[in-house]
């Protein structure tokens, strides 16, 4: 069993379109985020949700939107793509622990996006 | 504020040889710290965390808070170790908090 998956996994698109990114976590964690790789490696947290509740919202353009019907799902959808957004996109989660305490975090294989 | 530093971007090192990754974090409170692990256009995975004090792969990594530091280490590095290690440290701030460090790629030589 995936323990947590994103679809797709390939997306490839022209600049200026708008594209939704999925994912879903059969861990029963209660908290998700949104990384971004960029082409040099460097892992940066976008957003995080605990509870269907948007915890962290890091310095990203508001045409970034994460959206979470429920708490076993993060989708993140992009309007007005640009060239600087091709990226790999992870999905990660974790089971929020006693205040104070963490857990550690569950990745998925990633979307790689390519903005032409 | 929070950060995490890996003083090197590329280690290589010959099969057999010892390997250290650096990694330094800056944090006020208790941290937690993890290493994580990405082999080739892989998903990241959980290497380990300083709390279970375990040794996975042959890895071994010690919180030292007087120096902020959380090195991985491993005695004998296999070519199958070749990949991109982060650091990472939690913390709890109305929610739990993940920063990265900017990652070393491990290239293990024959």
């Amino acid at each position: 069993d995936t323990a947590v998956s994103q679809t797709p996994k390939y997306l490839v698109t022209q600049m200026g379109n708008d594209k939704s990114i999925k994912c879903e976590q059969n861990l029963g964690h209660d908290t998700m985020y949104w990384y971004k790789q960029d082409s040099k490696k460097f892992l940066k947290i976008m957003f995080s949700y605990n509870n269907k509740e948007l915890i962290i919202n890091e310095t990203v353009p508001n045409r970034f939107s994460p959206k979470s019907p429920d708490k076993a799902h993060l989708n993140l959808h992009i309007n007005s793509l640009e060239l600087g957004d091709s990226a790999v996109y992870f999905c990660a989660s974790s089971l929020t622990m006693l205040w104070g305490s963490t857990d550690t975090q569950y990745f998925g294989p990633g979307t790689r996006l390519t903005v032409l | 504020a929070q950060r995490v530093t890996q003083p090197e971007k590329l280690l290589s090192v010959f099969k057999g040889a010892p390997v250290e990754l650096k990694c330094n974090y800056s944090y006020s409170g208790s941290p937690e710290l993890f290493w994580y692990v990405q082999y080739s256009r892989q998903r990241l995975q959980l290497l380990l965390r300083h709390i279970s004090r375990e040794s996975i792969k042959g890895f071994t990594a010690d919180l030292n808070k007087g120096e902020t530091s959380f090195h991985l280490k491993k005695p004998f590095a296999q070519e199958e170790d070749s990949a991109m290690y982060y650091c990472a440290l939690s913390y709890w701030n109305y929610g739990q908090n993940f920063v990265f460090g900017p990652g070393t790629r491990l290239s293990v030589l024959p």
